[in-house]
């Protein structure tokens, strides 16, 4: 079975510093993992995936992400945030080993504040 | 533009009655998946489809209904089953089995019982 954690529920950061957004999964095989981002009353957005390759995993908006297989981590991060990054953020997996199971798995999603 | 349409965006409902959300997509993607969204729970999966004309349940399909007639379509019905239908539901598609790509997502429709 595939699973995915996010350990906080919100993450608060001024603009301007660094932001870091928890992710750690579980699978049987090698995982593909995702980022989206979800604005109010909104869908969600694709911000980027690991598959295979460089560990470090580049995205939209600035966002990039750091695949830890050892620490069974995908942890979202940008350099410099921007109170327009505000929103909910949400990690997936999928086991492409998994007997069929395409169908990713979401985390509980992490609420990203950024104050002015 | 390629995309996926949910509609309506807002839907009320009356205790006991059935209402049908829409999903459209015209990504020519053959999977396509119905989830709820509540505070603090995340998504849940409701119903998928990997072909036209079969689907399979989720993890909270009670109280809810699909069909997959046409590749580009997959409607939700929330039936009078489903005690509790208040939620923010989710329409994605994606490529077939083994494929590498992410999930494409609608804009939403938020249900609200009345």
């Amino acid at each position: 079975a595939q699973s995915v954690a996010q350990p906080e529920d919100q993450v608060n950061v001024a603009e301007g510093n660094p932001l870091t957004v928890k992710c750690t999964y579980s699978v049987s095989g090698n995982p593909y993992l995702f980022w989206y981002v979800q604005y109010p009353n909104r869908g969600l957005q694709f911000l980027l995936k690991y598959i295979t390759g460089d560990n470090l995993v580049k995205g939209s908006y600035g966002f990039e992400a750091e695949f830890n297989k050892s620490q069974t981590s995908f942890h979202l991060k940008k350099p410099s945030a921007l109170v327009s990054d505000s929103a909910l953020y949400f990690c997936a997996v999928r086991d492409p080993l998994s007997g069929g199971s395409y169908i990713p798995t979401f985390g509980r999603g992490t609420s990203l504040i950024v104050h002015p | 533009d390629g995309g996926i349409t949910q509609s309506p965006k807002y839907l009320f409902r009356k205790e006991g009655q059935n209402v049908t959300l829409s999903c459209e997509q015209n990504l020519n993607h053959d999977a396509m998946y119905w989830y709820r969204q509540d505070p603090g729970q995340g998504l849940r999966l409701i119903y998928y489809s990997q072909i036209v004309n079969d689907f399979q349940k989720g993890d909270i399909a009670e109280g809810y209904s699909v069909s997959r007639e046409k590749k580009e379509s997959f409607p939700l019905t929330v039936t009078s089953a489903q005690k509790n239908p208040t939620a923010f539901y989710l329409c994605a598609s994606s490529l077939p089995p083994g494929s590498n790509t992410e999930a494409f997502f609608g804009q939403g429709t938020r249900l609200t019982v009345v």
